[in-house]
């Protein structure tokens, strides 16, 4: 089956750790993205790929790195940096690097800080 | 900066009624999505409306879009408890989606 697998499905963090989420995908897509979610609020992004090996800051990448070593996957590393990381993490994907194509979504990672 | 902004944000209505939901965006765009998100789930992929004058109907589910208005309307016919769930508009924006708050839509017998 294609789709977006995202892991894990639920992370708990200490204060000052790192944690990094996984984002898979086997759609050949070229375009991957993270976003944000908190509660009673619409998505806002993170970051964004358009190709391996290339990524672009959202709208609230303090805090947050990435990676795209290959096609099919874009970790998300949660600094320390990030000072309210508590939120829900859903990973997309599309199918080509123009903006008009359609983003798919992975089930979604809940991170909660302890 | 774009915004999307929708309304009502909290929907209660009886099964059977009828309701709209609105959304508004501030800058010129052609192409405007509508998601449903459950409780603790991901996002589905309900419409893509990508022209002036577009209208999608699924089930009890019509979605239009007027963009010299900047306007898109989902609209629910004969509500059922299934169509329980927020709902999403996003409006493309560069490379990404800038999406509204969501509509938490509660569907009661």
């Amino acid at each position: 089956d294609g789709g977006i697998t995202q892991s894990p499905k639920y992370l708990f963090r200490k204060e000052g750790q790192n944690v990094t989420l996984s984002c898979e995908q086997n759609l050949n897509h070229d375009a991957m993205y993270w976003y944000r979610q908190d509660p009673g609020q619409g998505l806002r992004l993170i970051y964004y790929s358009q190709i391996v090996n290339d990524f672009q800051k959202g709208d609230i990448a303090e805090g947050y790195s990435v990676s795209r070593e290959k096609k099919e996957s874009f970790p998300l590393t949660v600094t320390s940096a990030q000072k309210n990381p508590t939120a829900f993490y859903l990973c997309a994907s599309s199918l080509g690097r123009s903006s008009y194509n359609e983003q798919f979504f992975g089930p979604g990672t809940r991170l909660t800080v302890l | 900066e774009l915004k999307v902004e929708q309304n009502p944000l909290f929907l209660s209505m009886q099964e059977g009624k009828n309701y709209t939901i609105y959304c508004n965006y501030s800058t010129t765009s052609d192409r405007l999505y509508w998601y449903r998100q459950d409780p603790g789930k991901s996002l589905e992929s309900l419409f893509v409306l990508l022209s002036n004058g577009a209208v999608k109907q699924e089930g009890r589910l019509m979605a239009s879009l007027d963009t010299k208005a900047r306007l898109s309307t989902l609209h629910i016919t004969a509500a059922v408890h299934d169509l329980s769930a927020t709902y999403f508009c996003a409006v493309v924006s560069g490379y990404a989606l800038n999406f509204g708050k969501g509509t938490s839509l509660l569907v009661t017998p």
